[in-house]
């Protein structure tokens, strides 16, 4: 099976523009977890979805949103960018059902804000 | 809320060596996994070994193998005859049942010496 892809990997954009990042999970896996990764804060939890529903949402300001498909695919929006939004976004699928703590992760997609 | 601490910001460790990476974690949930990823420059994260809460039995993957002591909320990473290709950034997290995501630490950096 084809692992979890993220497009595009690399994105430049000017404080203020809003940016995209798509995310195509492993075929048949029905959950979506997105993060953020930067050097000061480390690994944090952005939304997860499941089947079209985001199930949990983690501590990040309203800018920062996400949808899922009904082919599980997912995206999320960042609106409004600042600087300090600048970091690794990934994305990770889980089966869902009784493996949903299995997560695979995506390469990443590298956004630069300048 | 959960949070997982990695004590060691950086480790080293001598090709055919032995390394213990450290992780302790605080939750009163009873029912919740742990794991440890390893990021290697690419940045892809790569699942090393998971660990389910209800078992008593440490995990064991090759090399790679856990000390887990749940009274205690420790889960630390034994690397044996460690590899130039171990070197990497290691994340310890933990996942617990309902809130579909993960926990990470702050990371160890391993460098592995000839």
């Amino acid at each position: 099976k084809a692992g979890v892809t993220q497009t595009p990997r690399y994105l430049i954009k000017t404080r203020g523009q809003q940016v995209t990042l798509s995310c195509s999970p492993i075929s048949g896996h029905r959950s979506v977890s997105w993060y953020q990764q930067t050097p000061g804060q480390g690994l944090q939890f952005l939304f997860e979805y499941f089947s079209e529903t985001q199930r949990n949402k983690g501590n990040f300001p309203g800018r920062f949103s996400g949808r899922q498909f009904s082919n599980s695919r997912s995206e999320m929006n960042v609106s409004t960018l600042e600087l300090g939004d600048s970091a690794l976004y990934l994305c990770a699928s889980s089966p869902g059902g009784a493996q949903f703590y299995e997560q695979y992760f995506g390469p990443g997609t590298r956004l630069t804000v300048t | 809320a959960q949070t997982v601490t990695q004590s060691q910001p950086e480790m080293s460790v001598q090709e055919a060596e032995t390394v213990t990476l450290s992780c302790t974690y605080d939750t009163s949930e009873s029912d919740y996994y742990l794991f440890w990823y390893k990021q290697p420059p690419s940045r892809q994260m790569i699942l090393v070994i998971r660990q389910e809460a209800y078992k008593q039995q440490n995990a064991t993957e090759n090399r790679f193998s856990v000390n887990f002591q749940k009274a205690a909320k420790s889960f630390s990473l034994k690397i044996s005859d460690s590899q130039l290709g171990d070197a990497a950034m290691y994340f310890c997290a933990y996942f617990r049942n309902s809130g579909y995501a993960l926990n990470f630490g702050k990371g160890t950096s391993l460098l592995v010496t000839p």
